[in-house]
């Protein structure tokens, strides 16, 4: 069965510091893993793809990295904001599927 | 370019009444997914829309829930005799084409239903 484990569930950081979400995965065969954000009372986002042939990926403070051997990819977010506080929802899909496999997501608190 | 909208944003309904709710993909998005997310979980997937095709139903939690999207289009999703664990935010999201094949789910800002 595929599945999409997010950790941590939670975090709490204060504004200015750095953070990395973590995503491990049993999605078979891969074909790409999306970040997206969520805030509250809104609709995901994405953020970066990352597909089997890339390890990294920027999108302003946000990197993405996908290490697909061992089947775990990561989103560091350089000097958090206020605005970064949100749900990271980290999303697989697998050839030959059109039901992409949603991770519970890590919901982020930046404080001043 | 409009984005992805649903209607209403907040539904209040009686424990056993029907509701309708209602999602506007991006024009020309051929694909459309409708999702459920309860306080503090993750999306579960409910129906899959892929052009003229027949639906993939296979998340719907019962038969109480169904869906329809018209021309290729406007999608409707109703739940009858509505309990109490239906309560929770529907979300709606379309692509251009499947993401296997990369493309993006746009989602639309959801409707929160609360079964009294």
């Amino acid at each position: 069965k595929n599945q999409v484990e997010q950790s941590p569930q939670s975090l709490i950081i204060l504004e200015g510091k750095n953070c990395t979400l973590q995503c491990n995965y049993t999605v078979s065969p891969f074909s790409n893993l999306r970040w997206y954000k969520q805030d509250t009372g809104r609709g995901p986002v994405s953020l970066t793809i990352m597909t089997f042939s890339e390890n990294t990926k920027s999108n302003g403070r946000y990197t993405a990295t996908l290490d697909a051997d061992t089947k775990q990819s990561s989103l560091h977010i350089t000097a958090s904001q206020l605005s970064d506080s949100a749900s990271y929802i980290c999303v697989v899909s697998a050839g030959g599927s059109y039901i992409p496999t949603f991770g519970r997501g890590t919901s982020l608190i930046v404080h001043p | 370019g409009a984005g992805v909208s649903q209607s209403p944003s907040n539904k209040v309904t009686e424990k056993g009444k029907d509701v309708e709710l209602r999602c506007d993909p991006i024009s020309g998005h051929t694909a459309l997914y409708w999702y459920r997310q309860s306080l503090g979980q993750g999306l579960e997937f409910l129906i899959y829309f892929q052009g003229n095709s027949a639906p993939d139903k296979s998340g719907l939690p019962s038969d109480r829930f169904s869906a329809e999207r018209t021309g290729g289009s406007v999608s409707t999703l109703t739940i009858q005799r509505t309990q109490q664990e239906d309560s929770a935010v529907y979300l709606c999201a379309s692509s251009l084409t499947p993401p296997s094949g990369g493309a993006a789910q746009f989602f639309g800002p959801g409707t929160r239903l609360t079964v009294l």
